[in-house]
């Protein structure tokens, strides 16, 4: 069964700096690995979407890497902003079955 | 842009009542999803369908069910609610299974089961 793992749970950090969440997975066998974001009391919204077959992704300050083999993915996010505080959760779609497989998330808050 | 919508945003029920909980999206997905979250267990599958009629268990189906009668539509059903289904239920769809399909979310329903 696909486990997925984030650490660490919770992480402050001033503004301005670079940042690194990371993201494991248990079963290697995988159609593709998504990034979300979860904001207090909400529901989710996709950042970043990596399938199988690519090492990583882009989308402006925010930088998605999937290394297969190893079962691991990190999200980089550049120049961090209060704005981005909030939880976050990766999840993988496994070829197993039919529905994603969710990370506990890591909660981010960047102090002003 | 997709839309996935829940009836409640926020929902208060009694210990053995009946409650429902709808999910609505505008996108013609094939695939509709119901988890819940907890704190610190993330989120848990709960029930999914990949086309109208069908369902399948996820990783915690006991004292729930689900109906899916049209495309766009699927039910959450706690046939009698207890106090450990106080939680927050999240509804997505996504289109097919292919690798560069992404999962949209609703924005969630907090049940409390007193």
């Amino acid at each position: 069964k696909q486990e997925v793992t984030q650490i660490p749970a919770a992480l402050s950090v001033p503004e301005g700096e670079n940042l690194v969440l990371n993201c494991s997975f248990t079963d290697s066998a995988i159609y593709n690995l998504q990034w979300f974001r979860q904001d207090p009391g909400k529901g989710l919204t996709s950042l970043l979407l990596i399938q199988s077959s690519q090492r990583e992704q882009t989308s402006g300050r925010l930088n998605a890497s999937l290394d297969k083999s190893s079962g691991r993915s990190t999200l980089y996010i550049a120049a961090s902003q209060p704005g981005d505080s909030a939880t976050y959760l990766c999840a993988v779609w496994d070829t197993g079955r039919r529905a994603l497989t969710f990370g506990s998330g890591t909660r981010l808050q960047v102090q002003p | 842009d997709v839309k996935v919508t829940q009836s409640s945003r926020y929902l208060v029920k009694r210990t053995g009542e009946k409650v429902f909980l709808e999910c609505v999206q505008d996108m013609d997905h094939e695939n509709m999803f119901w988890y819940r979250q907890d704190p610190g267990l993330g989120l848990r599958l709960i029930y999914f369908s990949y086309d109208v009629k069908m369902k399948e268990k996820g990783d915690i189906p006991e004292g729930y069910s689900v109906s899916r009668e049209k495309k766009e539509r699927f039910s959450l059903i706690l046939e009698s609610a207890s106090t450990n289904q106080t939680s927050m239920y999240l509804c997505a769809s996504r289109r097919d299974r292919g690798p560069r399909e992404t999962q949209y979310f609703g924005p969630g329903t907090r049940l409390l089961v007193l």
